[in-house]
């Protein structure tokens, strides 16, 4: 079974600020995806980026990149120039290339931007 | 385009009690997923719909849960003689089509409060 592990259960910045959330988990596929979702005071689950761990490339969506490591099995996100609006859970998740698509997700970290 | 609704937003119910919760997905997506969010368990899988393929069923906890996915589209997930430990959020998510890594877009989620 896979597993996540954020070792992070809250960080807090200032705006303006670069932050790094931590990742990791534990698979014995070679093909996966991994995911970071935002889910602010409202519930909703936002999709943050998406990395495919065929790719070499580290992904990036503006402010946001991950440092994908898959020989030590991290992923790892960065937000630069954090936002009041960058407040939120973050998720990291986990999801095999093959089967069911289910995502498996880790605990979560809380995030806060300070003004 | 309209994302995933859920109804309701919120329920509170007694224990004992049937609750039915509804998803409705983005229109076109042909899979889709009830995930259970709570504080001692975090986010977790619980059943899986493709097309017509039979449900993935693996994750539901107990037999007092059940869900089904009218005409390919609506998705209404059951609990029968709800317990406290039932209290949570629910959240549904779609995807487009039966691919690998595909994107789960996530509705609001129902919040449910077992007296």
């Amino acid at each position: 079974a896979q597993t996540v592990t954020q070792s992070q259960p809250e960080m807090s910045v200032q705006e303006a600020e670069t932050v790094t959330l931590s990742c990791t988990y534990d698979t014995s596929e070679s093909n996966y995806y991994l995911f970071w979702y935002k889910q602010p005071p409202s519930r909703q689950m936002i999709l943050v980026i998406r990395q495919e761990a065929y790719k070499q490339q580290n992904a990036t969506e503006n402010r946001f990149s991950v440092n994908f490591q898959k020989a030590a099995k991290s992923f790892s996100l960065k937000i630069s120039d954090s936002q009041l609006g960058d407040t939120a859970m973050y998720f990291c998740a986990f999801m095999k290339g093959m089967g069911a698509q289910k995502l498996v997700f880790g605990q979560g970290t809380r995030l806060t931007i300070n003004p | 385009g309209a994302g995933v609704s859920q109804s309701p937003s919120n329920k509170v119910t007694e224990k004992g009690k049937d609750v039915e919760l509804r998803c409705d997905p983005i229109s076109g997506h042909t899979a889709l997923y009830w995930y259970r969010q709570s504080l001692g368990q975090g986010l977790e899988f619980l059943i899986y719909f493709q097309g017509n393929s039979a449900p993935d069923k693996s994750g539901l906890p107990s037999d007092r849960f059940s869900a089904e996915r009218t005409g390919g589209s609506v998705s209404t997930l059951t609990i029968q003689r709800t317990q406290q430990e039932d209290s949570a959020v629910y959240l549904c998510a779609s995807s487009k089509r039966r691919g690998e890594g595909e994107t789960q877009y996530f509705g609001p989620g129902t919040r449910l409060l077992v007296l």
